[in-house]
């Protein structure tokens, strides 16, 4: 079956980067773009960007824009995001999600158990 | 940018009918997809293009998309099914996904 196992809980100092990684498995890797999603605690879902294991390129929602940075090794069907300089407001759970598409639209059809991101002083 | 509406809470009695609602311009003319979301967990596909159910979910589930509003139907509800409940479609303007702010189903 598909899962995507995401590295553990990360406490960082303001202005630190952090990078999570979210390792696939029970697919082929390369035929499904990666998503990233955030939730604040208690807060909606906030969609950061994506990554195209296949060719390796990325887009990103223009709040990130010059700080996140996604990419994949393929070698392990892991895909990461890199959030750099971090501030208090980034503490959130970060979660992966596999695309699938429908009618020709992305679907996120399977998530990972997410990442717990600290930023503190 | 286009926006999508939810009601922050929705209450029912187990073995009720749950409606939850998600609004937005002439949503009707997109395809809205559910996620389900208990606490301290990843979110879950429930329903997909506006009334798929993915193999694995209840035929409790159901969904329907018309006019201004899409509609997330839970039959028979039951204390299992407590959770956030959140809407997305994917805007083809921006070419990104957007998700509603999210429905607390209590039971």
């Amino acid at each position: 079956q598909v899962q995507l196992v995401q590295s553990g809980a990360e406490v960082k100092k303001p202005g630190a980067s952090v990078k999570v990684s979210c390792k696939t498995s029970g697919y082929t890797f390369s035929s499904s773009d990666i998503n990233w999603v955030r939730q604040a605690t208690g807060q909606g879902l906030e969609w950061m960007g994506w990554m195209n294991p296949y060719s390796g390129t990325s887009g990103y929602a223009q709040k990130f824009v010059g700080r996140v940075t996604m990419t994949r090794d393929t070698s392990t069907s892991t895909a990461y995001m890199e959030l750099t300089s971090l501030r208090s407001d980034d503490t959130a759970v970060y979660f992966c999600a596999r695309v699938a598409y429908g009618s020709g639209e992305p679907i996120f059809d399977n998530w990972g158990q997410g990442t717990l991101v600290t930023v503190s002083s | 940018s286009y926006v999508l509406t939810q009601a922050p809470s929705v209450s029912v009695a187990p073995g009720e009918t749950a409606r939850i609602t998600c609004g937005g311009d002439k949503v009707g003319n997109k395809n809205v997809h559910w996620y389900q979301q208990k606490t301290g967990q990843a979110p879950l596909l429930v329903i997909s293009e506006n009334d798929d159910r993915p193999s694995g979910i209840p035929e409790r589930f159901s969904g329907s998309n018309s006019g201004n509003m899409a509609i997330l139907t839970i039959s028979r509800v039951e204390a299992a099914d407590e959770a956030d409940f959140y809407c997305q479609i994917w805007s083809s303007t921006s070419d990104h996904p957007v998700f509603g702010g999210g429905t607390k189903l209590t039971v």
